[in-house]
């Protein structure tokens, strides 16, 4: 399973943009790029995913590098309830299907 | 709400003992995984199946089992547990198992505590 790599944890200020970075150097061309966040005592939820193109949608963007070896989750004006643990998960389609969950990048947001 | 039910949401037990964890996918999804969170850590996947058969399968134990039922329901079986078991157990549910899933829908978890 192609593995990704995430800072442990990151600050910002409320109402300024956040860019959570997430390495992912063995990115397979089958491989999806999905971000998940889990919020305090709650399930995870999905945030956005992509493979090659940029994406936007009303929680956030994902910035896909050429080379696809990194990207970074957008999160365009934080708010205190966007405090949680940020997952970055390489979906492989061709094969087994599995989610790979890291230990993700938590992040604190300040008022 | 994700419309993924998981019951029971607490559960304590003794080592050695065996209990079943029990989830409800959104309404139309075929697919459901299992993944276990101790404490601060990271989720860990257990298992997937998709319309009864499974499909994938991660860092489960020999002490663990799950199967997917016709009406698509899933439960996770738990048995001779110990300490280390204790853990919150989150299952997920998606339209479809293969190559276009996007999105995951996941419960709230099942809390297991073994003392």
């Amino acid at each position: 399973d192609a593995k990704t790599t995430q800072p442990n944890s990151m600050e910002s200020n409320e109402e300024e943009p956040v860019h959570l970075p997430c390495n992912h150097s063995t990115i397979s061309g089958t491989d999806y790029i999905h971000w998940y966040r889990q919020l305090p005592s709650q399930g995870p939820e999905y945030v956005i995913h992509g493979l090659t193109s940029n994406v936007n949608n009303r929680m956030a963007s994902l910035a896909i590098a050429e080379d696809r070896k990194s990207s970074t989750l957008i999160l365009h004006r934080a708010t205190l309830r966007d405090a949680a643990v940020y997952y970055c998960i390489l979906r492989d389609y061709s094969g087994t299907y599995k989610y790979i969950f890291g230990t993700g990048t938590r992040l604190k947001v300040l008022a | 709400d994700s419309g993924v039910t998981q019951t029971p949401k607490h559960l304590i037990t003794a080592t050695g003992q065996r209990v079943t964890l029990r989830c409800s996918p959104r309404s139309g999804d075929l697919s459901v995984y299992w993944y276990q969170q101790s404490l601060d850590q990271g989720l860990q996947f257990l298992i997937q199946y998709y319309n009864g058969e499974e499909r994938a399968k991660g860092n489960i134990l020999e002490r663990f089992s799950a199967q997917q039922f016709p009406d698509l329901h899933s439960e996770l079986n738990l048995s001779s547990l110990e300490l280390g078991d204790s853990a919150l157990y989150f299952c997920a549910s998606s339209v479809a198992g293969g190559p276009n899933t996007g999105e995951l829908f996941f419960g709230e978890g099942s809390r297991l505590t073994v003392l």
